[in-house]
């Protein structure tokens, strides 16, 4: 069984430039979430989609988006990149999101130079 | 807000000796507790977790426990090996509710020297 696919793996932008991760979930799993990892701040939700619905949305500002799309493969999208935003971006993937059962992918670690 | 405390920060243990780490959550209404174990360049794997129903949950070598009067979990990790060595988060969340996203401790660094 395959897991959750995050890609690119690795990726260095520019400041004020934009860039779109992509995660594809567990097959037959609805939810996926998205998570900022950093050093200084940890973990922190950044939203979760279901059934290509946005249902809970963290605090963020609102150059964080994302969407998911009919096969709940999800993308999230950062515009205007900040040097603040190089983090580990960590998609996590469940049946029906009722907030237990994530599996988590390997991440995106984006670098902002 | 939402908050959950994690101690301590670094852990290490010499191998075959256990490891406790600790949580503290701030949102009463919290009753799904996961632990996660990250190893380098890796996604967070969950290891364990309980519900607030339960006080006490193990899996061969490793134990979680629920204190819901305190607002306290810990994991608990016997006969340590070395591959045991990971960053271990804790974090709470709603289960089944409306806000269904998980807040994470900071996490512990657990070493275990062989």
């Amino acid at each position: 069984k395959a897991g959750v696919t995050q890609t690119p793996r690795y990726l260095i932008k520019t400041r004020g430039q934009q860039v779109t991760l992509s995660c594809s979930p567990i097959s037959g799993h609805r939810s996926v979430s998205w998570y900022q990892q950093t050093p200084g701040q940890g973990l922190q939700f950044l939203f979760e989609y279901f059934s290509e619905t946005q249902r809970n949305k963290g605090n963020f500002p609102g150059r964080f988006s994302g969407r998911q799309f009919s096969n709940s493969r999800s993308e999230m999208n950062v515009s205007t990149l900040e040097l603040g935003d190089s983090a580990l971006y960590l998609c996590a993937s469940s049946f029906d999101g009722t907030g237990n059962g994530y599996t988590f992918g390997s991440g995106t670690r984006l670098t902002v130079v | 807000g939402e908050n959950v405390e994690q101690h301590p920060s670094t852990l290490s243990v010499q191998e075959g000796d256990s490891a406790v780490i600790k949580c503290t959550y701030s949102d009463s209404a919290s009753n799904y507790f996961p632990w996660y174990k990250q190893e380098l360049g890796k996604g967070p794997q969950l290891i364990i977790d309980i519900r607030s129903n339960v006080g006490e949950k193990k899996d061969q070598r490793i134990a979680v426990t629920l204190n819901k009067t305190a607002k306290h979990f810990s994991l608990h990790i016997t006969e340590t090996q070395p591959e045991d060595s990971a960053v271990y988060f804790c974090a709470a969340s709603l289960y089944g509710g409306a806000t269904n996203k998980l807040i994470f401790g900071t996490g512990t660094l657990l070493a275990v020297q062989p």
